[in-house]
């Protein structure tokens, strides 16, 4: 079945540091991949997405690609705030339309201090 | 333009009792998907709904059964509970078929089962 592994957190840096959160998925297809952030009491919300090989998704200063090779889709972001504080999650969605449930990884925390 | 809205946010049921949680898809949104969000956790596929049927579910028991009305607004109803149904409950909506429609997430409910 399809599956999203990611790195364990808590994951703490200061302020202006470089963040890498590592991602990798087993999919019987061929899947969309996206990162989603969820900030403490709240839902999820879509930070990025790429939906082929060698897209590169990004958004708010994150960045990700889609590496088909490796199976992977990593999160970096090249000086993280206190506000990017968050839980990420790491999602595979295979299939388009009905069929089309999205697959999570566990999350990483992040914590950025000051 | 709402987004997707759920209700309620937070709600205490005692084991065995029944419980209803409802959600309203974002505008112009046609399918509705449930995930389950233990604490610490990823979410988990529930189920999903379109054109008022159940397309897709997960791997949950059927004490959990839902419904989708004619306005696209969607029920989860969940019998004899367990302690272990307490978690974040979290419905997203998505336009069906396309490859690239992004699932938008309500901020969930949380259920405590006492």
């Amino acid at each position: 079945g399809d599956s999203v592994t990611q790195m364990e957190g808590p994951v703490t840096l200061s302020e202006e540091a470089f963040l890498t959160i590592n991602c990798t998925y087993t999919a019987t297809g061929y899947p969309s991949l996206f990162w989603y952030v969820q900030y403490p009491g709240e839902g999820l919300q879509l930070l990025l997405k790429a939906t082929k090989a060698d897209d590169k998704g990004s958004n708010k200063g994150f960045e990700a690609t889609y590496r088909k090779e490796t199976t992977s889709f990593h999160l970096e972001k090249g000086s993280v705030q206190v506000s990017d504080s968050a839980v990420y999650f790491c999602a595979l969605r295979v299939g388009t339309g009905t069929a089309s449930k999205l697959t999570f990884g566990t999350g990483t925390r992040l914590q950025v201090t000051l | 333009d709402a987004g997707v809205t759920q209700s309620p946010t937070h709600l205490i049921k005692t084991r065995g009792q029944q419980v209803t949680l409802r959600c309203s898809p974002k505008s112009g949104h046609d399918t509705v998907s449930w995930y389950q969000q233990a604490l610490g956790q990823g979410p988990q596929f529930i189920f999903q709904y379109y054109e008022e049927e159940e397309r897709q579910r997960g791997n949950f028991p059927d004490r959990f059964s839902g419904h989708q009305f004619p306005n696209y607004s969607s029920e989860l109803n969940v019998n004899a509970l367990l302690l272990g149904d307490s978690a974040l409950y979290l419905c997203a909506s998505s336009l069906a078929g396309r490859r690239d429609t992004e699932a938008f997430f309500g901020q969930g409910t949380r259920l405590t089962v006492v």
